[in-house]
């Protein structure tokens, strides 16, 4: 079945330093890919996808790239701020994945400090 | 434009009590609806999903229910609480027949005692 590994957390950056977060999934065929965020006590929100291989999906000063040949999408930003402070949670939907159900990974806690 | 709302925000209900939270979606037509749990610290179980009225797939076996009496209402029930039912609950809806995003409610606190 599809899988969704995430890079554990919790990850604890000052402001303007450089964010990564890993994501590798393992599914069928050519999944969709997201990434969403959840800030405190809030239900979770896009933050980006892409829907093929080689996209690049943005917000916010956020990036990530669809990479088959590596099955990851890691999350990116140049200068992460006190408001990025939330849980990030990487995300797929397969190709022939019943209903639309989307598969998870366990989700990253960052905490950015000024 | 579309919107999810989900209730109530918070509850704290006693072991062996029953449960009901409601979600309503607006401003689109035949949805995917979707119950997650979250505990604490830890990810996304799915818990339901429907594709149409009364059509609900359980994903894991447990103490809970849930119900879509019309296209755009989604109830998760149970009949007696347990102490392990406490989470976080978030309903979700997407577009039918589109893989694509899932768009969450605001999510329910239940903390059983």
């Amino acid at each position: 079945g599809n899988s969704v590994t995430q890079m554990e957390g919790p990850v604890t950056l000052s402001e303007e330093a450089f964010l990564t977060i890993n994501c590798t999934y393992t599914a069928t065929g050519y999944p969709s890919l997201f990434w969403y965020v959840q800030y405190p006590g809030e239900g979770l929100q896009l933050l980006l996808k892409a829907t093929k291989a080689d996209d690049k999906g943005s917000n916010k000063g956020f990036e990530a790239t669809y990479r088959k040949e590596t099955t990851s999408f890691h999350l990116e930003k140049g200068s992460v701020q006190v408001s990025d402070s939330a849980v990030y949670f990487c995300a797929l939907i397969g190709t022939n994945t019943n209903a639309g159900k989307s598969t998870f990974g366990d989700g990253t806690t960052l905490t950015v400090k000024p | 434009s579309q919107t999810i709302h989900q209730w109530p925000a918070t509850l704290v209900q006693p072991v062996g009590s029953p449960l009901s939270l409601e979600c309503t979606v607006e401003g689109t037509s035949n949805p995917n609806l979707y119950w997650y749990r979250q505990a604490a610290g830890r990810g996304l179980q799915l818990l339901f999903y429907s594709v149409g009225i009364g059509q609900i797939s359980s994903e894991v076996p447990q103490n809970l229910s849930a119900s879509r009496p019309q296209d755009r209402q989604f109830i998760l029930s149970s009949k007696k609480l347990l102490l392990s039912d406490s989470g976080f609950y978030l309903c979700a809806w997407s577009q039918s027949g589109v893989a694509g995003e899932l768009f969450f409610g605001e999510g329910s606190r239940l903390t059983v005692l």
